[in-house]
């Protein structure tokens, strides 16, 4: 079993709509937890970060973590073409390795 | 002025060889990485170099080996290539203060192994 878990999707919706991607991890330690977009052919950029629980909005995104169900979320409202990527969650242990350990990604599609 | 660039982008050869992708940052971060994203998209840390020591040395073959010649440069030498280690490999880099979210990535460098 993967420390984290994230359906690879792919998760096609129109555009507008509000988009729901999800991780789980097993890993209790796990204190930093990030969203990365990924466009075809890039590197990662970091979209939003997290520190323990709670919610964090920026703009039309939203991050989520549960930490007692080991669940984190990335919310996307009004969702646009341009929003078409893989999204990947990452988690790192508050730690001096700084290591991060990725989900496998989700590919999202918004149609015109 | 790209923040952390690598060379090459694209990489393709033939089995058996021996090939180096370098890695420069910009940004002034203390800490550097090497990533290695397969097919289904999934990113597996394989080394991390502090202040040009070696941090982490995940389970990787020992025919890779990262060298950090400064602060600013983290090179992988590949040797005896194999088909299996066609991937896509992101340098990235995090923040001076050490926080875990400070991660930047390079645009990757795609290797092919034919």
């Amino acid at each position: 079993q993967k420390e984290v878990e994230q359906d690879p999707g792919p998760l096609s919706v129109p555009e507008g709509a509000i988009v729901s991607l999800n991780c789980t991890y097993s890993n209790s330690a796990f204190q930093y937890f990030m969203w990365y977009r990924q466009y075809s052919r890039k590197g990662p950029e970091l979209l939003m970060y997290t520190y323990s629980s709670g919610n964090k909005e920026d703009g039309r995104f939203t991050a989520q973590v549960d930490k007692s169900s080991k669940y984190i979320s990335l919310f996307i409202r009004d969702s646009q073409p341009s929003d078409s990527a893989t999204y990947l969650c990452a988690m790192s242990e508050m730690d001096s390795s700084y290591k991060l350990i990725f989900g496998s990604g989700t590919r999202l599609l918004v149609r015109p | 002025d790209t923040a952390v660039s690598q060379t090459p982008k694209y990489l393709v050869t033939q089995m058996g060889n021996d090939k180096s992708i370098k890695c420069e940052q910009n940004l002034g971060h203390d800490t550097m990485y090497w990533y290695k994203q397969d097919s289904k998209k999934f990113l597996k840390i394989m080394f991390s170099y502090n202040n040009k020591e070696l941090i982490i040395n995940e389970t990787v073959p020992n025919r890779f080996s990262p060298k950090s010649p400064d602060k600013a440069h983290l090179n992988l030498h590949i040797n005896s290539l194999e088909l299996g280690d066609s991937a896509v490999y992101f340098c990235a880099t995090s923040s001076p203060s050490g926080s875990n979210y400070g991660y930047t990535f390079g645009s990757g460098t795609r290797l092919t192994v034919v």
